[in-house]
C-alpha cells in the first residue's frame, strides 16, 4: 500500500500564532487527499479534502481561512492551522488513495 | 441519526477468543466497506475492505456485510493481546470522495 508521511509529528504553539502541518504520500501520485481531525476517543472527522492544483473543499462547519490547505503538487498537501486557539488542539490526520485509504501516522497539536 | 453507528465499547476479551465487532449504517448507497485498526496515538492501518455484500477472509480475520440489512462485522479468532486496539469502520459510496467512519470500538485482549 500506500506510505504517508506526516511532519512535525508533535508541535506545541502558543495561542494566537500558525502552524504548517505537511502531509507525504511517498509512492503513491495523490490528486486527492483528505485531511481528518480527531478528538480524544472519538473517530475520525473530515475536514476538507485537498484537490491537487485546485481549491480545497471543507466540509460543513469548517472555518477555510482558519484551516488553509495546499495541495503544491501530487505528493504533497499542506495544512496550516492559522491564529490557532487551545480549542483547536486535536490530532490531525491526513490519507490518500482509492478505496483503500492510507493514512499518515497523525500530528498531534498542542496549544496553550 | 449519524451516517454510520458502531459501538464505542470497550470490548475486553481473553487471549483466544473470538471477537466480533459491528457498524450499521443508514445510507443505502455505500458499497465499499472498510475495517481500520487504530493503535493509540497512530494513524489507521487497513485491515480490510468488501465491496458490495458478502464475506472476505484474511488470516484469522473476516469481514462480512449483509446490504439487505446495512450491517458489516468484523471478525477476529483467536484473538491476541496484540489485536488490543481501536477498530473503526468505514464506508463510502462508488466515487471515493468522502469516507464515512464509526466512532470505533475499543478492544482489549487480555493475555
Amino acid at each position: 500500500g500506500a506510505v504517508v508521511s506526516q511532519h512535525p509529528s508533535r508541535v506545541i504553539c502558543k495561542s494566537g500564532t500558525s502552524v504548517k502541518i505537511e502531509c507525504r504520500s511517498l509512492d503513491f501520485q495523490a490528486t486527492t487527499m483528505f485531511w481528518y481531525r480527531q478528538f480524544p476517543k472519538q473517530s475520525l472527522m473530515l475536514m476538507a479534502t485537498s484537490n491537487e492544483g485546485s481549491k480545497a473543499t471543507y466540509e460543513q462547519g469548517v472555518e477555510k481561512d482558519k484551516f488553509l490547505i495546499n495541495h503544491a503538487s501530487l505528493t504533497l498537501s499542506t495544512l496550516t492551522v492559522t491564529s490557532a486557539h487551545p480549542e483547536d488542539s486535536s490530532f490531525y490526520i491526513c490519507s490518500v488513495g482509492g478505496y483503500e485509504q492510507y493514512f499518515g501516522p497523525g500530528t498531534r497539536l498542542t496549544v496553550t | 441519526q449519524k451516517e454510520v453507528e458502531q459501538d464505542p465499547g470497550p470490548l475486553s476479551v481473553p487471549e483466544g477468543a473470538i471477537v466480533s465487532l459491528n457498524c450499521t449504517y443508514s445510507n443505502s448507497a455505500f458499497q465499499y466497506f472498510m475495517w481500520y485498526r487504530q493503535y493509540s496515538r497512530k494513524g489507521p492501518e487497513l485491515l480490510m475492505y468488501t465491496y458490495s455484500s458478502g464475506n472476505k477472509e484474511d488470516g484469522r480475520f473476516t469481514a462480512q456485510v449483509d446490504k439487505s440489512s446495512k450491517y458489516i462485522s468484523l471478525f477476529i479468532r483467536d484473538s491476541q493481546p496484540s489485536d488490543s486496539a481501536t477498530y473503526l469502520c468505514a464506508m463510502s459510496g462508488g466515487n471515493f470522495n468522502k469516507f464515512y467512519f464509526g466512532s470505533g470500538t475499543k478492544l482489549n485482549v487480555k493475555p
